[in-house]
């Protein structure tokens, strides 16, 4: 089983819906987690750090770490065009290590 | 403006020849770390380096080496052990122990 994993997609929604990315981890010592967003041919840049449970929100993103079901989640409110990426979570282990999965792929339609 | 620089963007390579990926960072971080990432498959680990001079190997390390002989620059060199490069490489860097990585730009290697 991989550490950390997300379901490919593509995810389609038209614009203005509510997206929920998801990811689950196979380890409950895992604490620090992370949601990075990747546009085509580019480096994913870091959208979200959230530690232990609970919810963290920013704009329009909010992360939500279950950890009785170890499950973390970005949820995008009114999502736009320009939200079409790859999302990908990451767990932070020691050393400053990050695991990612294998990222979600979105498209928002206009 | 810090950050992490990748050269060159695009990177073709003959079969049997070894190539070189830069990357460069200013933004003071100790650790960097080279990604490859195939379609559908994430990120995995090649090589990261948490000081200078110092460097271990990630999960797929066969076929590749790195050098850090400074703490801003840490380049990779795909040998032709590597049977199947082609793919998109990304460099990242952090303080060791803090924080999240910044990504570079990448580098999309395509052998002829």
């Amino acid at each position: 089983q991989k550490e950390v994993e997300q379901d490919p997609g593509p995810l389609s929604v038209p614009e203005g819906a509510i997206v929920s990315l998801n990811c689950t981890y196979s380890n409950s010592a895992f604490q620090y987690f992370m949601w990075y967003r990747q546009y085509s041919r580019k480096g994913p840049e870091l959208l979200m750090y959230t530690y232990s449970s609970g919810n963290k929100e920013d704009g329009r993103f909010t992360a939500q770490v279950d950890k009785s079901s170890k499950y973390i989640s970005l949820f995008i409110r009114d999502s736009q065009p320009s939200d079409s990426a790859t999302y990908l979570c990451a767990r932070k282990g020691a050393g400053n290590m990050l695991t990612f999965g294998g990222g979600t792929r979105l498209m928002v339609k206009p | 403006d810090g950050g992490i620089t990748q050269s060159p963007k695009y990177l073709f390579r003959k079969e049997g020849q070894n190539v070189t990926l830069s990357c460069e960072q200013n933004l003071n971080h100790d650790a960097m770390y080279w990604y490859r990432q195939d379609p559908g498959q994430g990120l995995r680990l090649i090589y990261y380096s948490q000081i200078v001079n110092d460097f271990q190997k990630g999960d797929i390390a066969e076929g590749y080496s790195v050098s850090r002989e400074k703490k801003e620059s840490f380049p990779l060199t795909v040998t032709s052990a590597q049977k199947n490069p082609t793919a998109f490489y990304l460099c990242a860097s952090s303080q060791v122990g803090l924080g999240g990585y910044t990504f570079g730009s990448g580098t999309r290697l395509t052998v002829v």
